[in-house]
């Protein structure tokens, strides 16, 4: 069966501090993978999703960057955080051919003081 | 007008009730439909998918009005461990690899 595991779990930042959040992908091969981020009081919003390695697709323009160095390794980084990076960020996988189906990761809470 | 749009609650209820969810989207387009459960803190998890025709699964019947762009999820004899936040999702349309989701509508089941 197919699992996804995403770390850490929680996560307190210093302002202008870098990120890294890591997303793998076990029991498939060549899934799609997607990022996503739900903000407090608002709902999920996608911000990059991947159809293959080395392959990214940016939703919403920010100071995020995700990269796909593997089949089923999928990485949100950022150079320097803002207080606005602050919420819970969520990896997801979806078999290649079916764009609409989508399994979440256990997300990352992500404070930024 | 926001692209999916819900009730966000809470609904309180007693255990036994019956309680029914609305969602409304904006894009015509759109081609497939989604409730999702997320518990507090926790990720979302794809309860059931929603046709035309309607489908049910247990307690739970979910049903789609394409002409209103509406959907609903109507939950049979609450159980306390229906407890959650019900996310509306709706996908753009074909070979859309984005899915909207709602802001939730929050659920408490009370004994």
């Amino acid at each position: 069966s197919q699992t996804i595991h995403q770390w850490p779990a929680t996560l307190v930042q210093p302002v202008g501090s870098p990120l890294s959040l890591e997303c793998t992908v076990e029991g498939t091969s060549n899934p799609n993978l997607y990022w996503y981020r739900q903000a407090a009081g608002r709902g999920l919003q996608l911000l990059f999703y991947s159809v293959g390695i080395g392959q990214i697709s940016s939703e919403v323009p920010q100071n995020l960057s995700a990269s796909r160095p593997q089949d089923r390794q999928f990485i949100l980084s950022s150079k320097k955080l803002l207080l606005s990076d602050s919420g819970f960020y969520l990896c997801a996988w979806g078999p290649p051919l079916a764009a609409d189906t989508q399994y979440f990761g256990p997300g990352t809470r992500l404070t930024v003081l | 007008r926001k692209e999916v749009e819900q009730d966000p609650g809470p609904f309180n209820v007693p255990e036994g009730a019956t309680v029914a969810f609305n969602c409304t989207y904006s894009n015509s387009a759109s081609q497939s439909f989604f409730w999702y459960r997320q518990d507090c803190r926790k990720e979302p998890k794809l309860l059931m998918s929603v046709y035309s025709s309607g489908n049910e699964d247990g307690r739970f019947t979910a049903q789609l009005n394409r002409a209103s762009q509406y959907i609903s999820l109507l939950i049979r004899d609450s159980k306390l461990s229906d407890s959650a936040t019900y996310l509306c999702v709706v996908t753009p349309g074909a070979g859309s690899y984005q899915l909207t989701f709602g802001k939730g509508t929050k659920l408490s089941v009370i004994p």
